[in-house]
């Protein structure tokens, strides 16, 4: 069983599109994550999500959008794709948002845009 | 502001050679201390931790020890093996600030065989 499952795993995609990635987790957990890591393997987090409710949210463009229906769901919506959004996205998910709690994560989405 | 630094990559040995990663953080509070690692292809998964001064995590033979004197949490392995070959984050996580996870900027290591 999958604990942390992000689709798609790759997406190529043109310039000026919008596109969405998919994160679930089936371990229960209560916050959830979304990063960026760079062509240099350097891991930004992006926005955090505990219980539905938004509660990191670092200095990204408004055209990303996340999402969390439910606990167990956090998805990412991109609009209007730049040359420098080209990356590999990881999902993440902690039991709540302790500091001793480890994070676990999906195996990443590699956008690239042409 | 919380930090991390780790020793830059990339690292190469031969198998069966003795391992070490340098990894200093800067805190204000009192972190908890991650080291992650990440094969190809794949996300990152929790390699140890530590959550208290003193504390030595340790996982498949790699061990490290949270040293609030020197600021340090460096990972060490005694034999490392071709499958060790992946990228090694060091990470910290505060309590006393957001909670969010700090992490290093990662050190590729490449085991020859």
């Amino acid at each position: 069983d999958t604990a942390v499952s992000q689709t798609p795993k790759y997406l190529v995609t043109q310039m000026g599109n919008d596109k969405s990635i998919k994160c679930e987790q089936n371990l229960g957990h209560d916050t959830m994550y979304w990063y960026k890591q760079d062509s240099k393997k350097f891991l930004k987090i992006m926005f955090s999500y505990n219980n539905k409710e938004l509660i990191i949210n670092e200095t990204v463009p408004n055209r990303f959008s996340p999402k969390s229906p439910d606990k167990a769901h956090l998805n990412l919506h991109i609009n209007s794709l730049e040359l420098g959004d080209s990356a590999v996205y990881f999902c993440a998910s902690s039991q709540d948002t302790r500091a001793t709690q480890p994070q676990h994560f999906g195996d990443g989405t590699r956008l690239s845009i042409l | 502001g919380n930090s991390v630094t780790q020793m830059e990559g990339p690292v190469t040995l031969s198998e069966e050679a003795f391992l070490t990663i340098n990894c200093t953080y800067t805190a204000t509070g009192y972190p908890s201390l991650f080291w992650y690692v990440q094969y190809p292809g794949e996300g990152l998964q929790l390699l140890l931790k530590a959550t208290k001064a003193d504390d030595k995590g340790s996982n498949k033979g790699f061990e490290a020890t949270y040293r609030k004197e020197t600021t340090s949490f460096h990972l060490e392995k005694g034999s490392v093996q071709v499958s060790d070959s992946a990228v090694y984050f060091c990470a910290l996580s505060d309590m006393n600030r957001d909670d969010k996870i700090i992490f290093g900027k990662g050190t590729r290591l490449h085991i020859l065989p």
